[in-house]
């Protein structure tokens, strides 16, 4: 079965440290990746979505995610975080005539 | 334009009632998904319906159902509710078929205690 995985579980980072976030995904064909936020309080939203094309997407907010098939990863980046990018972030596949399958989850907490 | 909407936002059952969650999604869509949000298990899917069909179901026991109205309204219903269940329950839509596009736009939920 398709599944997703995100390593880290919590993430705790002082401002202006770098950041990034590991996902794996188990599908071996064809696929369709994205990465979700939830902000403290609010709902969840799209970061970033890659479809086709340049492996290196760019979302809101500073963030970028690389697609490496050949490891089957779709990590999310950011060169420095910001105390209001604490959120939990969720990374979520899909495929053709598929659901769309989440991750866990990384609660990422920034220190002032 | 207004996002997805979901009722109730908070509920409060004892175990062995049922409960109907509600949601409507963004004018125009007519995908709309149901997850399950726990801290441990992250979101799991329980459904997809478009254009009042069924378009996928996740692993979940029979006592979790859907469906979906002609104006694209969704409700979902639990019955003979366990403790286990309690959870935010997500509605999410989109203009296309999930599996087409994969964006999503998510209501803000609706959080389940079963006591």
């Amino acid at each position: 079965a398709q599944s997703v995985s995100q390593h880290n579980h919590h993430v705790i980072l002082s401002e202006a440290a770098s950041l990034e976030l590991g996902c794996n995904y188990s599908y071996g064909g064809t696929v369709n990746l994205f990465w979700y936020v939830q902000y403290p309080g609010q709902h969840l939203q799209l970061l970033l979505k890659y479809f086709s094309g340049d492996p290196l997407v760019k979302g809101i907010k500073g963030f970028e995610a690389e697609f490496i098939k050949s490891k089957f990863s779709f990590n999310l980046r950011k060169p420095s975080v910001q105390w209001s990018d604490t959120a939990e972030y969720f990374c979520a596949v899909s495929h053709s005539s598929y659901k769309l399958i989440f991750g866990s989850g990384t609660r990422l907490l920034v220190r002032p | 334009k207004a996002g997805v909407t979901q009722t109730p936002r908070y509920l409060i059952k004892t175990r062995g009632q049922q409960v109907t969650l509600s949601c409507s999604p963004i004018s125009g869509h007519r995908s709309v998904s149901w997850y399950q949000q726990t801290p441990g298990q992250g979101l799991q899917f329980l459904f997809e319906y478009f254009s009042e069909t069924q378009r996928n179901k996740g692993n979940f026991p029979g006592r979790f159902s859907g469906r979906q109205f002609s104006n694209s309204r969704s409700e979902m219903n639990v019955s003979t509710l366990e403790l286990g269940d309690s959870a935010l329950y997500l509605c999410a839509s989109s203009l296309l078929a999930t599996s087409d596009t994969g964006e999503l736009f998510f209501g803000e939920g609706s959080r389940l205690t079963v006591l």
